[in-house]
């Protein structure tokens, strides 16, 4: 199976605030990746897929990057609503598998 | 707008096979050229892939569920289900279903299924 780390696990930011999360794959994926935002008791929601793409009707201040194995999703400016984890997931090979999750807090 | 909504027991015992099925509204599950997914959360915990069905029947199972995974599709009802055999605690969860094998871009509310006597 193909491992995604990602971090931090957890981070605390300022409304405002660029906000950047990591996820590093144990191997290539291309740009077979996506990004996953879940609040509370809630299903994830597609926000990121194929490593750079927007969700229709996800706001621009969402974005992600990379390629291989390194990928990036950042926030350009949190806003109190963004309040959740976020999962990477990859589907170049099968399993499908999905990082461990980053919590995200208002400080 | 496509949505999905899972049904079935929330308590099952032990050894038994917990049983779900997910029903689609909106849209044909037999278009589109879609797959169609099941995906579980441990309390507190990441998302693990369980498998995902086309609806000609073609299905793909995590190796590690594998053995004791079957998720197969009735067209004729818009649904596809899930079944999970000699359950454990382990398998306590949230269940979801999705639409997708690659990109999930739709979710059901998920179900939670808790294993006990």
């Amino acid at each position: 199976d193909i491992q995604m780390t990602q971090s931090p696990s957890s981070l605390s930011a300022s409304v405002g605030d660029r906000v950047t999360i990591t996820c590093q794959a144990s191997q290539d994926i291309s740009n077979y990746l996506n990004w996953y935002q879940q609040k509370p008791g809630k299903a994830p929601k597609l926000l990121i897929y194929d490593a750079s793409n927007l969700e229709t009707g996800v706001p621009s201040r969402f974005s992600g990057s990379g390629s291989g194995t390194d990928f990036t999703f950042t926030i350009s400016s949190l806003q109190p609503e963004d309040i959740a984890t976020y999962y990477c997931q990859q589907y170049d090979n099968l399993p499908r598998t999905f990082g461990q999750g980053t919590k995200v807090e208002i400080k | 707008q496509v949505q999905l909504q899972e049904s079935g027991p929330g308590l099952v015992k032990p050894s038994q096979t917990l049983s779900l099925t997910c029903t689609v509204s909106g849209g044909s599950i037999s278009s589109g050229g879609y797959y169609w997914s099941w995906i579980r959360q441990h309390p507190g915990k990441g998302l693990e892939w369980i498998g995902y069905i086309y609806y000609s029947g073609s299905t793909y199972y995590n190796p590690s569920l594998k053995s004791r995974v079957t998720i197969s599709v009735d067209t004729s009802k818009n649904q596809f289900s899930l079944k999970l055999s000699s359950v454990t605690a382990a398998d306590t969860a949230v269940y979801y279903c999705a639409r997708g094998h690659g990109e999930l871009n739709y979710w059901g509310q998920g179900t939670l299924v808790t294993v006990s006597s």
